[in-house]
């Protein structure tokens, strides 16, 4: 299984950038890149995905290097309400989803 | 709108009784999951379903069982619960296996006394 190590908090003041690194050495080659938010007492919702180099939504921005063995999530001007915990997960295409596991996740504190 | 959703969201209940939790998926996907979440853990996979008549055990599947008779449902059963369970479970599903994202239930908070 690919394991994903994350900071488990971090702070930020409303407006600026926040990125968050997450560190996933043993990636397999089919492995997607898979980012969640969670708000408390609700499910993890969908953020972004992404292979390789960079992805854009809405949302977030994911910047993945070549060796594929890191990835950051880069949300612009935070505010408020996107305080949550974010969880990296790496897998999902080698094998099904047996093999995607949830790390402990990065609780993200924005202060006004 | 499509949606999944969780039943009930809270239960209280006592050691060595059966319970059972609901979840039923409106997005017609074949993908079902269950999980459950606690502090210092994340979530971790309990079982999982890719279609009709398919289980398959997860991380955690231990005192734990499902069953997938239509697309829609997938409900989790604990057959003797322990204190140990007591924990946020959450139902998610899928359309694909290949890294398709997850849809996620409002979860059900269970605690076991």
């Amino acid at each position: 299984l690919a394991k994903t190590t994350q900071p488990i908090s971090m702070d930020s003041y409303e407006g600026q950038e926040v990125n968050i690194t997450c560190s996933h050495n043993n990636i397999a080659t089919n492995d997607y890149i898979t980012w969640y938010q969670q708000f408390p007492s609700q499910g993890p919702r969908f953020i972004i995905q992404g292979y390789k180099t960079k992805v854009t939504n809405e949302v977030a921005s994911l910047f993945i290097p070549a060796d594929r063995k890191s990835s950051t999530l880069s949300l612009p001007r935070v505010s408020l309400s996107d305080t949550a915990v974010y969880y990296c997960l790496v897998g999902g295409n080698s094998g099904g989803y047996q093999k995607v596991t949830f790390g402990t996740g990065t609780k993200l504190q924005v202060i006004p | 709108d499509a949606e999944i959703t969780q039943s009930p969201r809270h239960k209280i209940t006592e050691t060595g009784r059966q319970v059972t939790l609901a979840c039923h998926q409106t997005w017609n996907h074949n993908n079902m999951f269950w999980y459950r979440q606690d502090l210092g853990h994340g979530l971790r996979l309990i079982h999982y379903s890719y279609g009709v008549q398919d289980t398959n055990k997860g991380e955690v599947s231990d005192g734990y069982s499902v069953s997938r008779s239509n697309t829609e449902d997938l409900p989790l059963t604990l057959e003797s619960a322990a204190s140990s369970q007591t924990s946020v479970y959450f139902c998610a599903s899928s359309e694909s296996l290949a890294g398709e994202k997850l849809f996620f239930g409002s979860g059900t908070q269970l605690s076991v006394l």
